[in-house]
């Protein structure tokens, strides 16, 4: 199994500033097939990037994925109030599905 | 838009039963694998199974494989799990959650809102 590991755990900063977001794999992603969702409290997950870089569909460019192998990386330039929320990565290129523990975006 | 309503969660027995239900709409269903993932209280998501749009695939996560059975009736736009043996590490939001493409790209541009199923004496 491909195991994911997100970090940090939770991410502190202000509106307005850039969050950096880590996915590291266990072992290579093949194809880059690595995708990310953002969950608000008591919703369910919402597709933003996959292919590790190409944004879901009415995705803001705000938000931007980069990395190959094992190690991506999300980035959002700029948080926006409503980019508070818990965001997870996902490997799609093997079986079982996996998924990351999370990285939660908190405001500082 | 895309719409896809779960149904069937509720409070179960340790060794019970259920069966999860979500209708699709607004999309070709048939065209697209479909899974369902869940969410332990407090937890980060978990795949669970997934199903081809014809049907003639499945499959499983390990922690539910012989237990969880995945179905779909395109007739319906209507996909179901029956899950068997419940115990109690399977208490969670189960979503069902719809393929991106259609050449089972196996990730999840579309979600429904959630069923809870808690499985407790």
């Amino acid at each position: 199994d491909i195991v994911l590991t997100q970090s940090p755990g939770t991410l502190s900063l202000s509106p307005g500033e850039r969050a950096t977001l880590s996915c590291r794999a266990s072992q290579s992603v093949s194809n880059n097939f690595l995708a990310w969702y953002q969950q608000n409290p008591g919703q369910a997950p919402r597709l933003l990037l996959y292919g590790a870089s190409s944004r879901a569909t009415g995705i803001p460019d705000r938000f931007s994925g980069s990395g190959s192998g094992t190690d991506f990386t999300l980035t959002i330039s700029r948080l926006e109030p409503e980019d508070f929320a818990v965001y997870y990565c996902q490997q799609y290129a093997g079986s079982p599905l996996t998924f990351g523990g999370g990285t939660k975006v908190e405001i500082k | 838009e895309v719409q896809l309503v779960e149904s069937g969660g509720g409070l179960v027995q340790p060794g019970g039963s259920l069966r999860l239900s979500c209708v699709a709409s607004r999309f070709f269903f048939s065209n697209y694998a479909m899974s369902w993932v869940r969410q332990a209280p407090g937890k980060g998501l978990q795949w669970v199974s997934t199903i081809s749009g014809s049907g003639g695939s499945t499959y499983y996560a390990d922690s539910v494989k012989g237990r969880f059975t995945i179905s779909r009736d395109n007739s319906k736009n209507t996909l179901y799990v029956q899950m068997n043996s419940l115990r109690a590490e399977d208490t969670a939001v189960y979503y069902c959650a719809k393929d991106y493409g259609t050449s089972g790209w196996y990730l999840f541009d579309r979600w429904g809102q959630g069923t809870p199923v808690t499985v407790s004496s």
